[in-house]
C-alpha cells in the first residue's frame, strides 16, 4: 500500500521560509508517477503547488513559481517543498499527493498524504 | 490557465437521492485529465474518479462520472449520510493543474 507522510515545522515566521518534507512508502520517488504538493488555506479550496518527477525538472504554478522549490531525494525516498519570503497569506494546510501514470494513462492523485498544518505568524 | 467553475457551491438532499455536480471549464480538458475528489471535514482529499468516467479503487458504483470538452458531470445515486463532503473537480492535462472552488453537499 502506498502511503505518503508530510514533515517539517508547523510555524514559519513571516518573511521565513517553509520547509516540508514528504516521505513516500509502498512506491519508488524514481517510478514515472509524479509527485505533487497542494495546499489548503483555512475554509478554503485546493491549490496546486507544483510537481517534479525524478529525471524531469519541477513544474511550478506562477503565482508561486518565484519562491518556490520542489526537489526529490531519492537515497530516502523523498521529496520536499521549500517556500521562501512567506507570509499570513501561506497559512495552510499543505498536502503532497502521488499523480499516477500507468504508462499508458494519467490516474488522478490517487494517494495523499494527511496533511499537515503551517501557520504563519510572529 | 484552466479556470474550473464547480455548480451549485451547495446542494442540500435527502438520503436516497440523487446528486448532480457539475464543472465547467474555461477552455477544453482532454478526458483523460478530469478527475472528481471528495474530501470530508478535517480529512485529505480522496480520489473518487479519473479519466472523467473511471472510478478509483474501492469507490462505489454510486459515484459517476461523464462529460466531454468543457462540460463535467459527477453523479451521485441514492445518498447515504457519509456522502457528505465537499466535491472537487481537478484538470491535471496542462499546468498549472487547476481545481474547482467546490461543491458542498449537506444530506
Amino acid at each position: 500500500q502506498v502511503q505518503l507522510q508530510e514533515s517539517g515545522p508547523r510555524l514559519v515566521k513571516p518573511s521565513g521560509t517553509l520547509s516540508l518534507i514528504c516521505s513516500v512508502s509502498g512506491d519508488s520517488i524514481d517510478s514515472r508517477n509524479r509527485w505533487n504538493w497542494v495546499r489548503q488555506a483555512p475554509g478554503k479550496g485546493l491549490e496546486w503547488i507544483g510537481e517534479i518527477s525524478h529525471g524531469l525538472s519541477a513544474d511550478y504554478n506562477p503565482s508561486l513559481k518565484s519562491r518556490v522549490t520542489i526537489s526529490v531525494d531519492t537515497s530516502n525516498n523523498q521529496f520536499s517543498l521549500t517556500l521562501i519570503s512567506v507570509t499570513a497569506a501561506d497559512t495552510a494546510m499543505y498536502y503532497c499527493g502521488r499523480l499516477r501514470y500507468t504508462g499508458s494513462y494519467w490516474g488522478g492523485f490517487d494517494f495523499w498524504g494527511p496533511g499537515t498544518m503551517v501557520v504563519v505568524s510572529s | 490557465e484552466v479556470v474550473l467553475t464547480q455548480s451549485p457551491g451547495t446542494l442540500s438532499l435527502s438520503p436516497g437521492e440523487r446528486a448532480t455536480l457539475s464543472c465547467r471549464a474555461s477552455q477544453s480538458v482532454s478526458r483523460g485529465f478530469l478527475a472528481w475528489y471528495q474530501q470530508r471535514p478535517g480529512q485529505a482529499p480522496r480520489l473518487l474518479i479519473y479519466g472523467t468516467s473511471t472510478r478509483a479503487a474501492v469507490i462505489p458504483d454510486r459515484f459517476s462520472g461523464s462529460g466531454s470538452g468543457t462540460d463535467f458531470t459527477l453523479t451521485i445515486s441514492r445518498l447515504e449520510p457519509d456522502d457528505i463532503a465537499v466535491y472537487y473537480c481537478q484538470q491535471f492535462g496542462i499546468t498549472p493543474y487547476t481545481f474547482g472552488q467546490g461543491t458542498k453537499l449537506e444530506i
